[in-house]
């Protein structure tokens, strides 16, 4: 079964607003997650890591204040688009390591949220 | 810089074998990793390569050869339900829980 946990799989939303979206490891605790960005017919871009704890590490030419990332507890990570444009609609995936309890070294995949912005 | 190369597509028939190759310049080596993909969906892992050699999963093979910098993802019996994106990635830095790195992906077609 799915190992990570990822919500919503859809959103559609008006130009302007906020969306957030949840990852959550399931059986086991990630200390780290990450954040991607998918576009049509294109491979995963990363997009920022997640740190329980810290201030998330965003990759060059992420803005920071546009996506926000918390990462609250070592189970839950959450990406907020804020102010969202049409620009921002993408497939938006997260991936968290294993823990103890599976593979420590393999990086296992959310279902993905389409976000359509209107 | 990182970079990591794989052929944009590829055709193979029902049946057949085929392998997707993949090559990666990075500034450190700490694993490499087969994803496949279908349309819509998030990745799914196949396969693991940290050392030499080759890893065999039922009808996923997968090869590496870190002197070379170069993977191959082996698929043999081929089933329409093949028909994905293959991703290649690789994990430059030396802690298990840091990033990897993802090349652009082979569309593989599986025609009957």
């Amino acid at each position: 079964g799915a190992v990570v946990s990822q919500h919503p799989s859809r959103v559609i939303c008006k130009s302007g607003t906020s969306v957030k979206i949840e990852c959550r490891s399931l059986d086991f605790q990630a200390t780290t997650m990450f954040w991607y960005r998918q576009f049509p017919k294109q491979s995963l871009m990363l997009m920022a890591t997640s740190n329980e704890g810290s201030k998330a590490t965003y990759e060059q030419g992420v803005e920071k204040d546009k996506f926000l990332i918390n990462h609250a507890s070592l189970t839950l990570s959450t990406l907020t688009v804020t102010s969202a444009h049409p620009e921002d609609s993408s497939f938006y995936i997260c991936s968290a390591g294993g823990g103890a309890q599976k593979a420590k070294n393999i990086q296992y995949f959310g279902a993905g949220t389409r976000l359509s912005v209107l | 810089g990182q970079n990591i190369d794989q052929p944009t597509e590829m055709t193979a028939t029902e049946g057949a074998i085929v392998q997707i190759n993949c090559t990666y310049q990075t500034s450190g080596f700490n694993g490499l990793f087969w994803y496949q993909q279908h349309a819509g969906e998030a990745p799914t892992f196949l396969s693991y390569n940290v050392l030499d050699g080759l890893e065999e999963k039922g009808r996923f093979s997968s090869f590496l050869s870190r002197s070379k910098g170069y993977s191959y993802l082996l698929l043999k019996e081929l089933q329409m339900k093949d028909s994905a994106s293959y991703l290649c990635a690789v994990r430059p830095f030396v802690s298990s829980a840091s990033k990897i790195i993802f090349g652009s992906g082979t569309r593989l077609s599986i025609r009957p």
